[in-house]
């Protein structure tokens, strides 16, 4: 599976978006872009993926570029319960494993 | 929808001794689960693919006779630490793929097991 590079770390206030950037220029044809977030001691949660154009749930929007080299997660509306560290990660999907990297720690301020 | 559940949360127990920990898929059919382990400050690290009915697939590293998992069922895999040692202390993760979708992983509250 390709690797990812992101960001350690970003903040930003809260009501406000909250723009997580992720690198995965190796990214094959076949290789979706999954993003999942991990709340403090508690499993990773599944936020949305793509493969190639965007896509918008109640969560977040996945921008993911005409290249399909780099992507952006989108939380529109950040609230403090959004503080987490953010996984960015590349795979295949069906039926393979998830490689997780050190991901983003997203910290939302009153 | 999609919940998987775990048990214990945490548990302690003495070197030497062994830990069952078990994962539950409890709405939906799972022929693939996958445990993973987290050591503070650092990200989760895939130990194993569990398939229901056959033998899991351990990532390079993982020693399979130390950790034992087994999948009976399409809604329990179950993952025992034999002989655990403090360096075994760690948070244990397993996620399940519902049977026949291909793109979402749902991952349990994770187990928090200290070995003393």
């Amino acid at each position: 599976d390709a690797k990812t590079t992101q960001p350690p770390s970003m903040d930003c206030a809260e009501g406000r978006a909250a723009n997580l950037p992720c690198n995965h220029s190796t990214i094959s044809g076949n290789e979706y872009v999954y993003w999942y977030r991990q709340i403090h001691s508690q499993g990773p949660q599944y936020i949305i993926h793509g493969l190639k154009n965007n896509e918008t749930n109640e969560m977040a929007s996945l921008i993911i570029t005409e290249d399909r080299k780099s992507s952006t997660l989108i939380l529109p509306h950040a609230t403090l319960r959004d503080t987490a560290v953010y996984y960015c990660i590349v795979s295949t999907g069906a039926n393979s494993k998830l490689t997780f990297g050190k991901g983003i720690t997203l910290s939302v301020r009153p | 929808g999609a919940v998987v559940s775990q048990h214990p949360s945490w548990v302690i127990c003495k070197s030497g001794t062994s830990v069952k920990i078990e994962c539950r898929s409890l709405d939906f059919q799972a022929t693939t689960m996958f445990w993973y382990r987290q050591f503070p400050k650092q990200s989760l690290m895939l130990m194993a693919t569990s398939n229901e009915g056959s033998k899991a697939t351990y990532e390079q590293g993982v020693e399979k006779d130390k950790f034992l998992i087994n999948h009976a069922s399409l809604t329990l895999s179950t993952l025992t630490v034999t002989s655990a040692h403090p360096e075994d202390s760690s948070f244990y993760i397993c996620s399940a793929r519902e049977t026949g979708e291909s793109y979402e992983q749902y991952f349990g509250p994770g187990t928090r097991l200290t070995v003393t």
